[in-house]
């Protein structure tokens, strides 16, 4: 059974820091894994898609990788602002559905 | 705008009342999904259909019902609402043909069971 674990649960940085979040995943036999955004009370805002057979895909200030063999993910935001404070989710796709890791609850601070 | 709509976006419930959750696309997806979203737990699937007329249990599937009898709908059901059903309901959808392609979400129900 796949699982996705994300580390840290919980992280608050000063504006400015370049910081990394983690998701691990069990089975690498995923066809995608897919980062989101969640703001509070709102729905998911997806970031970034990368395919299996890709290493990593960049968007603006936001580039996640894949290590497939090592059943890893991360995402890398670059000089952080605090309107990127929200929870970001990953999740990974099997053929039929996605399964999402717990999020990392992010806050930027002036 | 194109996308997954949610009706209705908020609910307060009473124990053992029933309701339907409904959820439309219009960007002609095979695959949709509902979701739940507690405090702690991340999203966790509760049903899915791969095309019109299927559908699939997910992991937490107990005391839900779903329907997917047009491929634009797809239809969340609580025949007698728990207040453990309390939760965020997600509604998702993907292409069949592109397993390439991400997900596009809803901008979720709240449901409250009292």
């Amino acid at each position: 059974k796949q699982e996705v674990t994300q580390i840290p649960a919980a992280l608050s940085v000063p504006e400015g820091e370049n910081l990394v979040l983690n998701c691990s995943f069990t089975d690498s036999a995923i066809y995608n894994l897919q980062w989101f955004r969640q703001d509070p009370g709102k729905g998911l805002t997806s970031l970034l898609l990368i395919q299996s057979s890709q290493r990593e895909q960049t968007s603006g200030r936001l580039n996640a990788s894949l290590d497939k063999s090592s059943g890893r993910s991360t995402l890398y935001i670059a000089a952080s602002q605090p309107g990127d404070s929200a929870t970001y989710l990953c999740a990974v796709r099997d053929p039929d559905k996605l399964i999402f890791g717990t999020g990392t609850r992010l806050q930027v601070f002036p | 705008n194109a996308g997954v709509t949610q009706t209705p976006k908020f609910r307060v419930l009473k124990t053992g009342q029933s309701m339907t959750l409904l959820c439309a696309q219009d960007m002609n997806h095979e695959y949709m999904y509902w979701y739940r979203q507690d405090p702690g737990m991340g999203l966790r699937l509760i049903h899915y259909s791969v095309g019109e007329g299927t559908t699939a249990k997910g992991e937490v599937p107990d005391g839900y019902n779903v329907s997917r009898l047009k491929k634009q709908n797809f239809l969340l059901g609580l025949e007698s609402a728990a207040p453990s059903q309390t939760s965020v309901y997600f509604c998702a959808s993907s292409p069949l043909a592109r397993l390439d392609y991400g997900y596009t979400f809803g901008s979720g129900t709240r449901l409250t069971v009292v």
